[in-house]
């Protein structure tokens, strides 16, 4: 089984400071991705990043960079210079995949964290 | 790419009527699931496929939810009869690669 915990139900951050929402996460999967995505007030999913397990370098994309620490089991995601826009809700999700790497499909949902960045 | 599409984006109906949400997936994209959200039980997965055939369907609800997948860009999810606790926004998502993208997802409330 796979389990996401984010623990911290909402950050909040100033516009232009960098934040950390932070995930761990809980598998016997051989494999495994793990994602990010931004929910805002509007309610759409928006994919933000993507982690492989076995990828050797930490994500980025843009803004956001994953820190990701296997040995802890947490992929955090980081955002540099918080925008208002940023503003939403964050999940973090994972999937796993077999011993020979074939993905099982399904993503797990952590609970989520609501960030507001202020002015 | 339009992203994957669904509609209607938004339901109103009355309790007892029958509902049917569609999808259309990103194009070349191989799975497809279809979520419920609600303040009270977060993002929940009702069921996926894989190349049209039903993989998982362990959190569907009850019988009077079902799932269809005819083809490769097509997908429905039907409530029957409907209920005022299925109010909720339904998401398809659809997964090419690593990435699993959303649709904008159906607001669905029953009256």
């Amino acid at each position: 089984a796979q389990k996401i915990t984010q623990t911290q139900p909402g950050m909040f951050v100033q516009e232009k400071e960098a934040v950390t929402l932070d995930c761990t996460y809980d598998t016997s999967d051989p494999s495994y991705g793990l994602f990010w995505y931004k929910q805002p007030s509007s309610g759409e999913m928006i994919f933000l990043i993507y982690q492989g397990s076995y990828d050797q370098q930490n994500a980025t994309e843009g803004r956001y960079s994953l820190n990701f620490q296997k040995a802890r089991k947490s992929a955090n995601l980081v955002i540099s210079a918080s925008q208002l826009g940023d503003s939403a809700m964050y999940f973090c999700a994972m999937r796993g995949s077999n011993a020979g790497g074939t993905s099982y499909g399904k993503l797990t949902f952590g609970q989520g964290t609501i960030l507001t960045v202020h002015p | 790419d339009a992203g994957v599409i669904q509609s209607p984006r938004h339901e109103v109906t009355e309790m007892g009527q029958e509902v049917t949400l569609r999808c259309k997936p990103i194009s070349g994209h191989d799975y497809l699931f279809w979520y419920r959200q609600t303040m009270m039980r977060g993002l929940e997965l009702l069921i996926y496929f894989n190349n049209n055939v039903p993989i998982d369907d362990s959190g569907m609800p009850e019988d009077r939810f079902s799932a269809k997948m005819p083809n490769a860009s097509f997908s429905t999810l039907k409530i029957q009869p409907s209920e005022p606790r299925d109010s909720a926004v339904y998401f398809c998502a659809s997964t090419g690669g690593n990435t699993q993208y959303f649709g904008p997802g159906t607001r669905l409330t029953v009256l």
